[in-house]
């Protein structure tokens, strides 16, 4: 089975601070992607990557960028948290050698910005 | 961005009951459609990827169709058991991205 990590179940930072999240998983996928689930919202896709050193935005970038230095691992940064980032983050990973595959999701991070 | 909407947003049956519900989303350059059950504490787990109109999959009591003619696709739940309390979330989109909608919170009473 994949496995997708994420690094900190929560988290709780303060305003200005520079939070990194971590994720990694284990079965050499080509995309990976983060998102953010608020209440009352959808998934929404803040940034992904389909190789290393290769990123796109997703639909609500703004405030967030991210690393892909090894294929494995994909990291959010929040360059100076804000307390309207305060949500759970999801990390997911995807094979693209088959069409149609699904995601596979990290625990998520529950951050908390004060 | 798509437009996905899942309805209702919440509901309570009882065990042994029977449900459905529903993802709506634009009909036009349709590729795939994600069905996920995301149960708490738990991450989010893939039930179904459906991609030819009329398609009709199955797993356990759990199946899913799909008309992309008219951009709907329903999740049915036979004889429903309190372990089927999750969120349901349909994620219509490209290999690429998917535009998830807000899902649909069920809980089964026992």
């Amino acid at each position: 089975d994949v496995k997708v990590t994420q690094s900190s179940r929560y988290l709780v930072k303060r305003t200005g601070e520079k939070v990194f999240l971590e994720c990694v998983q284990d079965m050499d996928h080509e995309n990976m992607f983060w998102y953010r689930q608020d209440p009352g919202l959808g998934l929404r896709l803040i940034y992904f990557s389909y190789d290393v050193k290769m990123k796109e935005k997703g639909d609500i970038p703004e405030g967030y960028s991210v690393s892909r230095e090894k294929k494995e691992r994909f990291s959010l940064i929040l360059e100076s948290a804000s307390t309207n980032q305060t949500s759970m983050y999801l990390c997911a990973s995807r094979d693209l050698t088959g069409d149609y595959s699904p995601l596979h999701f990290g625990n998520g991070t529950r951050l908390t910005v004060t | 961005i798509l437009n996905v909407e899942q309805s209702p947003q919440s509901l309570h049956v009882q065990e042994g009951d029977s449900t459905n519900f529903t993802c709506s989303f634009p009909s036009s350059n349709f590729y795939a459609l994600h069905w996920y059950r995301w149960e708490t504490a738990k991450s989010p787990e893939a039930l179904f990827v459906m991609t030819l109109n009329g398609d009709e999959k199955k797993k356990g009591r759990i199946s899913a169709t799909l008309n992309t003619k008219e951009g709907y696709s329903y999740l049915y739940i036979k004889g429903s058991q309190p372990e089927d309390s999750a969120t349901y979330l349909c994620a219509p989109g490209s290999a690429r991205q998917l535009t998830f909608g807000s899902g649909t919170q069920l809980t089964v009473l026992p």
